[in-house]
């Protein structure tokens, strides 16, 4: 079955510590996104590429690393810069958009809750 | 500033009513919206999508949302509550143009009493 994996699903992390979460992507898509989110907040962009070797900040990518070596893998990295990094994070991708259409519906991988001790 | 806002953080009805959560964007919101819902610890689920066309747009398990520029809204609706569908739901907008991401609302919690 084609779909979003992201592991692993609980995360606990020490204060100081970077913390690296996986999505990977079976589905052929183009672009992939990491949102994070609160409670009551919404989902907030962090990092986003649209293609391989390529990505772009998003609103709150501080404290945030990635790579986007593969086409089908999208690893997110919380490093100790990132002042409140408690939060569920969640994966997505979506197909490029075709000439004449803007966007693609986002398809979610399961999340990954990261705790800081 | 591009925004998407969800009326109500918590929306109570009874098994059978009337399900009614609201949302509307800001103008400068590419017309390209998306209602999502988001079981506990899960990832979220596509309803629906407005792109272009057909203002009253019809998703899965009964939803369906009507796209009102006039009124910068896209309320999502379904005729009758059943004890399933309670959970989050999210209104999305396009941020800008191609594949740069979604803004979300922040979230209406649908309660439904039996």
């Amino acid at each position: 079955d084609g779909g979003i994996t992201q592991s692993p699903k609980y995360l606990f992390r020490k204060e100081g510590q970077n913390v690296t979460l996986s999505c990977e992507q079976n589905l052929n898509h183009d672009a992939m996104y990491w949102y994070r989110q609160d409670p009551g907040q919404g989902l907030r962009l962090i990092y986003y590429s649209q293609i391989v070797n390529d990505f772009q900040k998003g609103d709150i990518a501080e404290g945030y690393s990635v790579s986007r070596e593969k086409k089908e893998s999208f690893p997110l990295t919380v490093t100790s810069a990132q002042k409140n990094p408690t939060a569920f994070y969640l994966c997505a991708s979506s197909i490029y958009p075709l000439m004449g259409e803007m966007y693609n519906e986002q398809f979610f991988g399961p999340g990954t809750r990261l705790t800081v001790l | 500033a591009q925004s998407v806002t969800q009326l109500g953080s918590h929306v109570s009805v009874s098994e059978g009513a009337l399900v009614l959560l609201r949302c509307n964007y800001s103008s400068s919101v590419p017309p390209y919206l998306f209602w999502y819902v988001q079981y506990p610890n899960q990832g979220l689920q596509l309803l629906l999508k407005y792109t272009t066309g057909a203002t009253l747009v019809k998703g899965i398990n009964g939803f369906e949302a009507e796209f009102k520029k006039s009124e910068t809204s896209f309320h999502l609706t379904k005729p009758s509550a059943h004890m399933s569908d309670a959970a989050e739901y999210f209104c999305a907008g396009g941020k800008g143009g191609g594949a740069d991401g979604l803004t979300f609302g922040k979230g209406t919690h649908l309660i439904i009493q039996p």
